[in-house]
């Protein structure tokens, strides 16, 4: 069946420009997470929904970084002002039921590359 | 906040030999999963712990939650060169969904 899509696979855009990246779950996964991962690191967490809402949005580095959910299945993941540090690979990640105790699907990722 | 930390963050064995990496969680975890990750690949889910002391196994991976819940290791036993990719823990503490990633540890096999 389908896994996690992510779109697009890659992007590049210069420093100050906006973006946007999205994400869609495997059907029925009601959990979602963004992650971000820079090279030789650890996926770093940035929000988690239940459904619509985000339930924890502590990871998100500062106010340039938005997400939303508004139907409960696909996510975008919005960066305002982009910054050459914001360069990284940005992971989603879905999970069926309450996020805690299922295993989590990863997408591919989206490449992010700021100039 | 939450911190994990893995050991080591690289290691080199020999095709046949075993391999361990470890995991350590600056609070108590609810629980705790781990992936892997081949290179220029995503993630992909291997195991999830949940109690204390938990021991599980498939086929040459054996994972452990440490009693406290604030450690836990992947062994392989006989590395293949399959076995080559990332190895990350993730922990969830009590009272919150977001799990934390370790650092990972990067495993290379040679033939």
């Amino acid at each position: 069946g389908a896994g996690v899509s992510q779109t697009p696979s890659n992007k590049v855009t210069e420093k100050g420009k906006y973006v946007e990246l999205r994400c869609d779950p495997i059907s029925g996964h009601t959990a979602l997470y963004w992650y971000r991962q820079s090279l030789g690191q650890g996926p770093e967490f940035l929000i988690y929904f239940q459904g619509t809402g985000a339930a924890d949005d502590s990871g998100l580095p500062n106010d340039r970084f938005f997400a939303v959910r508004p139907e409960g299945s696909v996510s975008t993941l919005k960066i305002q002002r982009t910054e050459r540090g914001d360069s990284a690979v940005y992971l989603c990640a879905s999970s069926l039921g309450l996020a805690g105790y299922n295993e989590q699907f990863f997408g591919p990722g989206t490449r992010l590359t700021v100039l | 906040g939450q911190q994990v930390m893995q050991i080591p963050q690289y290691q080199h064995v020999q095709e046949g030999e075993d391999f361990t990496t470890y995991c350590n969680s600056s609070t108590t975890l609810s629980n705790i999963q781990w992936y892997k990750q081949r290179p220029g690949g995503h993630p992909v889910f291997l195991i999830q712990l949940v109690k204390s002391g938990e021991v599980k196994k498939q086929k040459r991976l054996t994972f452990q939650f440490g009693e406290a819940k604030k450690n836990s290791s992947l062994h392989i036993t006989a590395t293949q060169t399959t076995d080559v990719g990332t190895y990350f823990c993730a922990g969830s503490a009590s009272g919150t969904y977001k799990y934390i990633f370790g650092t990972g540890t990067r495993l290379k096999v040679l033939a």
